[in-house]
C-alpha cells in the first residue's frame, strides 16, 4: 500500500515550457486535490476532483489544467510555465470531501 | 472566501512543556476542523480533527477544542518532545470553499 505517489520529485523548466505532474493513489479514494505551497506559506488549492469524472477550480487555478484519468490518477498540467509557478506541488486524496486528506511527498518545481 | 489565521506564527517551548496553537476562521458554514503536521521535506499529515457537533477531542498527548460561536479552534500538545518540532497547519472545511489552509505555525521544542 503506497498511499499517494507523485512524479517527478524535482523538475526544472524554462519559461514557456510545458509539463505534466502525475499523481496516483491506491486507497480507493473518491476525492483528489492539487495544492501549491510557496516558501513560508500554507497550501493553496489549485484544482480538485470530488469524484471520478468531475473536476473543479480551487483558489488559484490560472495557468493550470487537470485531468482525472480514472479513480486512481489525477494529473496537473502547466501549458506554458512562468517563474511565478515556481513552488512545491502536493497531491492529496480523501475518501470523500470532509475527511482525512492523505498527501503525497511533493514535486519541487523551478521555472527559470 | 474563507479567511484563516493562526497564532502564534512561531512558538518555542522547552521539552515537557505544553504548546497551544489557535486557528481563527471567518466562514460560519465550516463544519470540519483538522490539524496537520508537516515535517521538513514531507507532505502534511493529519494529526487530529474535530467535527462541528463536538466541542473537544483528545488523542494521547494531543487535543483539539472548538468554539463555533467565536469561530476558532485550538491545538493542544502536552508533554512536548523534540519530535513534535514541525510546522502545524489548520484547514477548516466547508462545502462551498473546500479545504482552506492557515499560514502555519512553526513549533520548536528545545531539549
Amino acid at each position: 500500500n503506497a498511499g499517494v505517489t507523485q512524479t517527478p520529485k524535482f523538475q526544472v523548466l524554462k519559461t514557456g515550457q510545458s509539463m505534466t505532474l502525475q499523481c496516483a493513489q491506491d486507497m480507493n479514494h473518491n476525492s483528489m486535490y492539487w495544492y501549491r505551497q510557496d516558501p513560508g506559506m500554507g497550501l493553496r488549492l489549485i484544482y480538485y476532483s470530488a469524484s471520478e469524472g468531475t473536476t473543479d477550480k480551487g483558489e488559484v487555478p490560472n495557468g493550470y489544467n487537470v485531468s482525472r484519468l480514472n479513480k486512481r490518477e489525477f494529473s496537473l498540467r502547466l501549458e506554458s510555465a512562468a517563474p511565478s509557478q515556481t513552488s512545491v506541488y502536493f497531491c492529496a486524496s480523501s475518501l470523500q470531501g470532509p475527511d482525512t486528506q492523505y498527501f503525497g511527498p511533493g514535486t519541487r518545481l523551478t521555472v527559470l | 472566501g474563507e479567511n484563516v489565521e493562526q497564532h502564534p506564527s512561531t512558538l518555542s517551548v522547552q521539552e515537557g512543556d505544553s504548546a497551544v496553537i489557535k486557528c481563527t476562521y471567518s466562514d460560519s458554514a465550516s463544519n470540519y476542523f483538522p490539524w496537520y503536521k508537516q515535517e521538513l521535506g514531507k507532505g502534511p499529515q493529519l494529526i487530529i480533527d474535530i467535527r462541528s457537533n463536538v466541542g473537544e477531542k483528545k488523542d494521547q498527548r494531543i487535543a483539539v477544542t472548538l468554539n463555533k460561536t467565536a469561530k476558532h479552534f485550538s491545538l493542544h500538545i502536552t508533554e512536548t518532545q523534540p519530535e513534535d518540532s514541525a510546522v502545524y497547519f489548520c484547514a477548516p472545511y466547508n462545502y462551498g470553499q473546500n479545504f482552506v489552509f492557515g499560514p502555519g505555525t512553526r513549533l520548536s521544542v528545545l531539549p
